[in-house]
Order: C-alpha cells, then sequence, then structure tokens
C-alpha cells in the first residue's frame, strides 16, 4: 500500500523568502509523484511531477521538487515566495504504471501556505 | 485553456436523497475520475472510468455509488441514498491518455443534512 505525509498543515513564510513544503511517501514499488496546488474555490491543478529519470523536477510558478529515494522524500521548494503563492499544496503519489493516476492518486493531507508580507 | 466543468458548486440534499453531480470531462479525454475531500481531510481517490467501464474503484466506492457517461460529454457520479458521512468536496478530474497527469474540476460541495 502506498502513502504520503505531509509535515506541517500550516506553513507560513515571509514574502521574497525560501518556501519549503516537505512531503515523505511510502511505496512498494518505484513510485511515481506529483505535487498539486489549491487555490481557493478552485480545483486542484498539476504543479509538477516525477516519473522516471531526473530527480530534480522545475514545475509552473518556479516551484521545484526533487525525490530522494533514500530519504522516501520529494519536497517541494521555492527560492523565493510570492503573495500569489498562497495557497494549499497537496503532494500525491501513484504506484500504477500510468504514471498519471489512472490506478488512483494516493493524497496526502495537504499543507496550507501562508505568505507574510 | 480547456477546462474540466463540474456543477452544481454546492448542493444541499437530506439524508437517504439520492444526489447527482455532474463533471463535464476536457473534450479530448478519454480517462475519467471522481474524488472527495471531507472536511479537513486528504483527497480520497473514488473511482476511474475508462471506455464506459469502470476501471478501478476504492474502498469508498461501494455499492451506493455510481459513475455513468450518459453522452458524450458528460460524466455523472450518483449517490443512490446520501448519507451525512457523504458529505465532502467532490473533484472530477480527467486525462488525455492512461500516462498522463490529470486535470481537476473546481469541485461540488456535497452537504447532506
Amino acid at each position: 500500500a502506498q502513502s504520503v505525509t505531509q509535515l506541517g498543515s500550516h506553513v507560513s513564510v515571509s514574502e521574497g523568502a525560501l518556501v519549503l513544503l516537505r512531503c515523505n511517501y511510502s511505496s512498494s514499488v518505484p513510485p511515481y509523484l506529483f505535487w498539486y496546488v489549491q487555490y481557493p474555490n478552485q480545483g486542484l491543478q498539476l504543479l509538477l511531477k516525477y516519473t522516471t529519470g531526473a530527480t530534480l523536477v522545475k514545475g509552473i510558478n518556479g516551484f521545484e521538487a526533487e525525490f530522494k529515494k533514500s530519504e522516501t522524500s520529494f519536497h517541494l521548494t521555492k527560492p523565493s515566495a510570492h503573495m500569489s503563492d498562497a495557497a494549499e499544496y497537496f503532494c500525491a503519489v501513484s504506484e500504477g504504471a500510468s504514471g498519471g493516476g489512472a490506478d488512483g492518486l494516493t493524497f496526502g493531507k495537504g499543507t496550507h501556505l501562508i505568505i507574510q508580507p | 485553456e480547456p477546462e474540466v466543468t463540474q456543477t452544481p458548486s454546492h448542493q444541499v440534499t437530506q439524508m437517504g436523497q439520492e444526489v447527482i453531480l455532474r463533471c463535464v470531462p476536457i473534450s479530448n479525454h478519454l480517462y475519467f475520475y471522481w474524488y472527495r475531500q471531507i472536511l479537513g481531510q486528504k483527497v480520497e481517490f473514488l473511482v476511474s472510468f475508462y471506455n464506459n467501464e469502470i476501471s478501478e474503484k476504492s474502498e469508498i466506492f461501494d455499492d451506493q455509488f455510481s459513475v455513468e457517461r450518459p453522452d458524450g460529454s458528460n460524466f455523472t457520479l450518483k449517490i443512490r441514498s446520501t448519507k451525512l458521512e457523504d458529505s465532502a468536496m467532490y473533484f472530477c478530474a480527467s486525462g488525455p491518455s492512461y500516462n498522463s497527469p490529470l486535470h481537476f474540476g473546481n469541485g461540488t460541495r456535497l452537504t447532506v443534512t
């Protein structure tokens, strides 16, 4: 069975500061990993994904994440936070060969990112 | 950019009533999904649907749930006899192929009273 743990239900950073959202996973097979963002009253939007290949993955809006197999982690970072980054962020894992979630994504509980002016 | 559209955005129903949540996936997508998020909890997979049949379903997706693609554009989730614990945000998603990330709708908030 697969699972995802997001450390910290709320993370607060100052505008311009580094953003670090933590995600650890467990999976019995090589995982496919995703970060989704949810802005207020909107659906989930894909930020980035890791399937195979390069372990440092770049996504939209300046976010990136690094897959570290030895640490079973897929932390999300952004060098400089912007007010518009305030949202809920979800890490997700899929064990399916699809790499896209056809077999069902397992989500973490989410981390609410707060940006202080 | 094409979007997954869900209606209504908020539905209130009484316990025991049937509800149908509607979704219009992106037009060239072939894979369809329902997820739900109970308030304060994680987003949970319910079901995936391809080629007019269910591909995968979770333990949550019991006999009170059903999905249908009644025409070429809509994808519906029916809950036959709603319970209080069915209150949640329900997300529809679609993808163009088996190996593609999902595109989510904005969700329908279902409140069962």
